[in-house]
C-alpha cells in the first residue's frame, strides 16, 4: 500500500506570495491532519480534516487554510508569506479522526518551504 | 493550556546503556498517547500507542512505554539502546475534551557506537 505523498517537496518562495501545498493520503484513509515543523517550536498541529470537512484547528492565523476533497485528498494554502511560515510542512493521514479508535498518523515526507 | 512536555531535549548514551526518555502532560481527563520516532532522513514514524487497557505497552524495535495516569506521564524506554537507535522522539497526546493532537518538542537521541 502506498504511503502518503506530498507535493511538492522543496518550495522557495518569496514574502508577499502565496503557496499551496498537496497531500494524498493513504487510500482508505478518511482523516488528513496538517503540520507545520520548525526547529524552535516542533510540531505544531495545523487543522485536521475529515470527509472534507475540517474537524479541528490550531493556533495560527487565518493566511492558514486547508481543504478536503471528495477523494480525502487535501491542500494547504498559506497566503501573504512571510519569513516566518519557512518551515517543513508535514501531513498525515489516518483511517479515523483523532480521539477515535484507528486514530494513528501516518507522515509524509513533507513539503520543505522556505521564504525569503 | 493543555502541551505535552519532553524534559529531555538531547540525550547522549552508549550502545546497551538503557534509555528512558520521559513524556508529560497537562490535561486530567481522558487522553490517547503516542510515541513517534524520526530517524535521520526518514519520515516520522510511529513506534506505540495507548488507547486503553494495559498501561504497560509494547511497541517496535523493543521500546516500550508505561501510562502512569497518577503522574500525567507515558515514558519511553528501552533495557539497551543500539546505535540504530540514533533518531528524534517525539511524544504525542489526544486530549479527549477536543481530539486536538499535541506533539511534544521532540528529544534528540544520539548513540555513541
Amino acid at each position: 500500500k502506498a504511503g502518503v505523498t506530498q507535493t511538492p517537496r522543496y518550495l522557495i518562495k518569496t514574502r508577499g506570495q502565496q503557496v499551496t501545498l498537496s497531500c494524498s493520503p493513504i487510500s482508505g484513509h478518511r482523516s488528513v491532519s496538517w503540520y507545520q515543523q520548525t526547529p524552535g517550536q516542533g510540531l505544531q498541529f495545523l487543522f485536521e480534516y475529515f470527509s472534507e470537512t475540517q474537524r479541528n484547528k490550531g493556533n495560527f492565523p487565518g493566511r492558514f487554510s486547508g481543504r478536503q476533497f471528495s477523494n480525502s485528498r487535501s491542500e494547504m494554502n498559506v497566503s501573504t508569506l512571510e519569513l516566518g511560515d519557512s518551515a517543513l510542512y508535514l501531513c498525515a493521514s489516518s483511517l479515523a479522526p483523532a480521539g477515535q479508535g484507528a486514530s494513528e498518523q501516518y507522515f509524509g515526507p513533507g513539503t520543505r518551504l522556505t521564504v525569503t | 493550556a493543555q502541551s505535552v512536555s519532553q524534559h529531555n531535549h538531547h540525550v547522549i548514551l552508549s550502545e546497551a546503556a538503557s534509555l528512558e526518555l520521559g513524556c508529560n502532560y497537562s490535561y486530567g481527563g481522558t487522553v490517547n498517547l503516542f510515541w513517534y520516532v524520526q530517524y535521520p532522513g526518514q519520515h516520522l514514524q510511529l513506534l506505540l500507542k495507548y488507547f486503553s487497557g494495559d498501561p504497560l505497552v509494547k511497541g517496535i524495535k523493543g521500546f516500550e512505554a508505561e501510562f502512569i495516569k497518577s503522574k500525567f506521564s507515558f515514558n519511553l524506554r528501552k533495557p539497551s539502546v543500539q546505535w540504530s537507535d540514533t533518531a528524534e522522539y517525539f511524544c504525542a497526546v489526544i486530549m479527549n475534551r477536543d481530539d486536538k493532537i499535541i506533539f511534544g518538542k521532540g528529544t534528540r537521541l544520539h548513540i555513541l557506537p
